[in-house]
């Protein structure tokens, strides 16, 4: 069984620069979830997709970062305009559903932004 | 609310010896526990994960951990460590509060586990 892809693994922008990351989760789970995980730090969830209906995005700072699943299956993040503090490995992962099942967790893309 | 505490950012130990990573969490419901593990460049795995069945729960490569709801704890243990254990650990807790149909997972800081030969 294939695992959560992400691409790209590495990007590195300036700031105020825009970036956009895609994941494509394990086929035939429902639930997306995007994390932010700071050096040194836990992952801390960003958002949620149910199919493609957002369950939770109250972490999400809307004002520059923007996520879709319009399809339901694989999903985008994007950062517009990016700061310093942006920089972070974005994680994606996938569960079957949403209450409680396992997560499964892509290798991550790692964002500088100088 | 739910939050994690992991008690130690890293923790050392000599090939052989027992593995020992500290976690405290807090709940408003009956969570689900788990431990992940973070090696380098590389994505999260699950070590294990406790939901309300057995107290003692067993996981992948030797690894165990004990769910002490007095003590709010769910600390993770391996009899003897191996070089390959080398990693960074988080402790999750996921709630999924009453009728809201979706459940959240809170990851601790991490506890960077070395091992010496």
């Amino acid at each position: 069984e294939a695992g959560v892809a992400q691409s790209p693994r590495y990007k590195i922008i300036e700031k105020r620069q825009s970036v956009a990351f895609w994941c494509n989760p394990i086929s035939g789970h429902a639930t997306l979830y995007w994390y932010q995980q700071i050096l040194g730090q836990g992952p801390k969830l960003l958002i949620q997709f149910q199919n493609n209906g957002v369950v939770d995005d109250s972490q999400l700072p809307k004002d520059r970062f923007s996520a879709e699943r319009l399809k339901g299956v694989d999903s985008t993040l994007k950062i517009q305009p990016a700061k310093l503090e942006d920089s972070a490995v974005y994680l994606c992962a996938s569960s079957l559903g949403r209450g409680g099942y396992e997560q499964y967790f892509g290798p991550g893309t790692r964002l500088t932004v100088t | 609310a739910q939050s994690v505490t992991q008690l130690d950012s890293h923790v050392s130990v000599s090939e052989g010896t027992p593995v020992l990573l500290r976690c405290n969490y807090s709940s408003s419901y009956s969570p689900s526990l788990f431990w992940y593990v973070q090696h380098p460049n590389k994505g999260l795995q699950l070590l294990l994960k406790y939901t309300s069945a057995a107290t003692l729960v067993k996981g992948i490569n030797g690894f165990e951990a004990e769910f002490k709801k007095s003590e709010t704890s769910f600390h993770l243990t391996k009899p003897s460590a191996h070089m390959s254990d080398a990693a960074e650990y988080f402790c999750v807790v996921s709630e999924t509060p009453p009728g809201s149909g979706y459940s959240t997972l809170t990851f601790g800081k991490g506890t960077m586990l070395l091992v010496s030969p």
